[in-house]
């Protein structure tokens, strides 16, 4: 099975802030990977495919990058409804399998 | 409008069962995959299964081999996690996700139900 490490597990941060979280790959998955942003008692909400491509409806402020085996989450100035947990999850191959997830909280 | 409707949550004893549903609409169900995604209270996600768009492939976590059957029935919009043999380590909510064929990652995700396996 490939893991997926998130890191850090949760972080503190204002409103306007760069923050950036790191998902890295125990093998390569190429492009395979994608990120979901979850609020308290909602669902997750798929934000970036293949790495890098925006869904459809998702704010300019988030970006993704990388390939292979390390991947980034990037939000450019973080706004009050980005406080949530965020995972990457790999689609190379099954079982698909979860980061641990980063939790965003209100410095 | 897409939306994905779970429903078949409860609390049920270790040993027992329960048939989980998600009813689909606002898409063509047939030309999409469909899985289910775990989350034990507060923990992160689990993929358990998938299916494919006729239903002729599935795919399973080695935790639930065995133990879950996922189907899926397009006349009727619906796919299933048949769950058997249910231990206290299955209790979380249970979300049903749909995914682009060919590409396993969830675009849509239901808002989950519950399942409580307790004595």
């Amino acid at each position: 099975d490939i893991q997926m490490t998130q890191s850090p597990s949760s972080l503190s941060a204002s409103v306007g802030d760069r923050v950036t979280i790191t998902c890295r790959a125990s093998q390569g998955i190429n492009s395979w990977l994608t990120w979901y942003q979850q609020t308290p008692e909602k669902a997750p909400k798929s934000l970036i495919f293949g790495a890098s491509t925006l869904q459809s409806g998702v704010p300019s402020r988030f970006s993704g990058s990388g390939s292979g085996t390390e991947f980034t989450l990037t939000i450019s100035s973080l706004q009050p409804e980005d406080f949530a947990t965020y995972y990457c999850q790999q689609y190379h191959s099954y079982p698909l399998t979860f980061g641990g997830g980063t939790k965003v909280e209100i410095k | 409008e897409v939306q994905l409707v779970e429903s078949g949550g409860d609390l049920v004893q270790p040993g027992g069962s329960l048939r989980l549903s998600c009813a689909a609409s606002g898409f063509t169900f047939s030309n999409y995959w469909m899985h289910w995604v775990r989350q034990a209270p507060g923990k992160g996600l689990v993929w358990l299964s998938r299916v494919n768009g006729d239903g002729s492939d599935t795919v399973y976590a080695d935790s639930v081999k065995g133990r879950f059957t996922i189907s899926r029935d397009n006349a009727k919009n619906t796919v299933y996690l048949q769950m058997n043999s249910l231990r206290a380590e299955d209790t979380a909510v249970y979300y049903c996700v749909r995914s682009t064929v060919g590409f396993s990652y969830g675009d849509f995700w239901g808002q989950g139900t519950l399942v409580t396996v307790s004595s």
